[in-house]
């Protein structure tokens, strides 16, 4: 079944530790997205790819960085975790195609991640 | 820039009863405007989207929402309201000619009443 899969589901861990959210699509998009979430909150994106050997920041600041070394895997990676990076990340994907129809979404369950 | 705007941050309605989750929208060029929906702990669901075409558009559940161009609107509506669809609803938009990421409202929790 196609779908999208974030793992770790829920993340605690302490100050200064190295982390990578992990992101996997089974439904053969080029496209791929990570959101920063506050509990009960609007997201915003922080980074995506268009494909393979793309990534670009997106709207909202972070230090978090990204790769794209296969098309079905995006992870994210905290160098060094602070309180600050307390947060819900999801990750999406869509199609990359030439007609707006494919420009649907689609969300992973996410990662609560807690930095104490 | 693009925004969106969803002027209320819950709605209570009674079950069975129609409901309604306003959300309006700013953007340079035409809009692709979605809704999606978050149950507790989980991620998004894709619920309904405008492109183009018919300004009413259909999506999962039951649930249809209006494209109104001159008022700057998709608002999001069921005709009868389950107590299931409890959650929190989130209107979002990109501009049809700028990057790909979207732009979300700050959500709008919706608590349908026995």
């Amino acid at each position: 079944e196609a779908d999208i899969y974030q793992t770790p589901r829920y993340l605690v861990i302490g100050t200064g530790k190295k982390i990578t959210l992990e992101c996997s699509q089974t439904m053969g998009h080029d496209k791929m997205y990570w959101y920063q979430q506050d509990p009960g909150m609007e997201l915003h994106l922080i980074h995506y790819s268009y494909g393979v050997n793309s990534t670009e920041k997106g709207d909202l600041s972070s230090e978090s960085t990204v790769s794209r070394i296969r098309t079905e895997h995006f992870p994210l990676t905290l160098e060094s975790a602070r309180p600050s990076h307390t947060s819900q990340y999801l990750c999406a994907s869509s199609e990359y195609g030439v007609t707006p129809d494919t420009d649907t979404q689609y969300f992973g369950p996410g990662t609560r991640l807690t930095v104490l | 820039a693009q925004s969106v705007a969803q002027p209320e941050d819950q709605v209570n309605v009674a079950e069975g009863n129609p409901l309604t989750v306003k959300c309006t929208y700013s953007v340079s060029g035409n809009p692709y405007l979605f809704w999606y929906v978050q149950y507790p702990n989980r991620g998004l669901q894709f619920l309904l989207k405008y492109i183009t075409g018919d300004n009413l558009v259909k999506g999962s559940y039951g649930f249809e929402a209006e494209f109104n161009k001159s008022q700057t609107s998709f608002h999001l509506k069921k005709p009868s309201a389950l107590v299931s669809d409890s959650a929190l609803y989130f209107c979002a938009v990109r501009d049809a000619g700028g990057a790909d990421g979207l732009t979300f409202g700050k959500g709008t929790h919706l608590i349908i009443q026995p």
